[in-house]
């Protein structure tokens, strides 16, 4: 069964720093690209970033480029996010996604981030 | 960068009731659109990928069609379970989600 459980969430002041974890399992993580999808409180979805297998490629959100880092450590079987600079609009629930192809076939259960002060 | 937008915003039907939701986007996509469902309070699922394929799991009422800029995803047999809010979501260029549909019984 696959299982993606995120981390890391939690109340942070506007500017300062915030590191999200993905801990995978139930399948071979350095097979698939992994994603980071957020949705604020009432809203809908909005992808944030995407890193390949191997992390050659990696693409961000106009909205969090420069700001956010997506990394992953294949050997530990977790994603990350780095986010910095955060904002009040940065406040949501973040999920990680396995992507396979162009579609997200698992998700997390996700991790709240409110920025506020 | 590609916009995605979702017709109707909110949707009411009854059980039984054949449902259509729609997503138009702002250039040509060439198919490569999915469809998820997110119940209250839960992570989104993929329904439909690639416009019309039909994710392992997915109850067969489920069903997606479209091409160029048009597409839609059809629930042939409105069922109580179905409530939730839909999302169509392009990959050709980019990625965008569409701005959602709430779908609620009548």
């Amino acid at each position: 069964e696959v299982q993606l459980v995120e981390s890391g969430g939690g109340l942070v002041q506007p500017g300062r720093s915030l590191k999200l974890s993905c801990l995978a399992s139930g399948f071979t993580f350095s097979n698939y690209g992994m994603n980071w999808i957020r949705q604020a409180p009432g809203k809908g979805l909005e992808w944030v970033a995407s890193i390949s297998s191997s992390s050659s490629y990696i693409y961000y959100a106009d909205t969090v480029k420069g700001r956010f880092t997506i990394s992953r450590d294949n050997a530990k079987n977790t994603l990350y996010l780095q986010m910095t600079s955060l904002r009040s609009e940065d406040t949501a629930l973040y999920y990680c996604a396995r992507r396979n192809y162009g579609s997200y076939v698992d998700w997390g259960q996700g991790v709240m981030v409110t920025v506020s002060s | 960068d590609i916009q995605m937008t979702q017709s109707p915003p909110v949707l009411s039907a009854s059980v039984g009731d054949r449902v259509t939701i729609n997503c138009k986007a702002s250039q040509n996509i060439n198919k490569n659109l999915d469809w998820y469902q997110q119940k209250h309070g839960e992570a989104p699922k993929l329904l439909i990928y690639y416009t019309n394929n039909l994710q392992t799991g997915i109850p067969s009422r489920f069903s997606g069609s479209g091409s160029g800029t048009d597409y839609t995803l059809t629930i042939s047999s409105l069922q109580p379970e179905d409530v939730a809010t839909y999302y169509c979501y392009q990959y050709n260029s980019g990625w965008t989600f569409g701005g959602g549909t709430k779908l609620e019984l009548k």
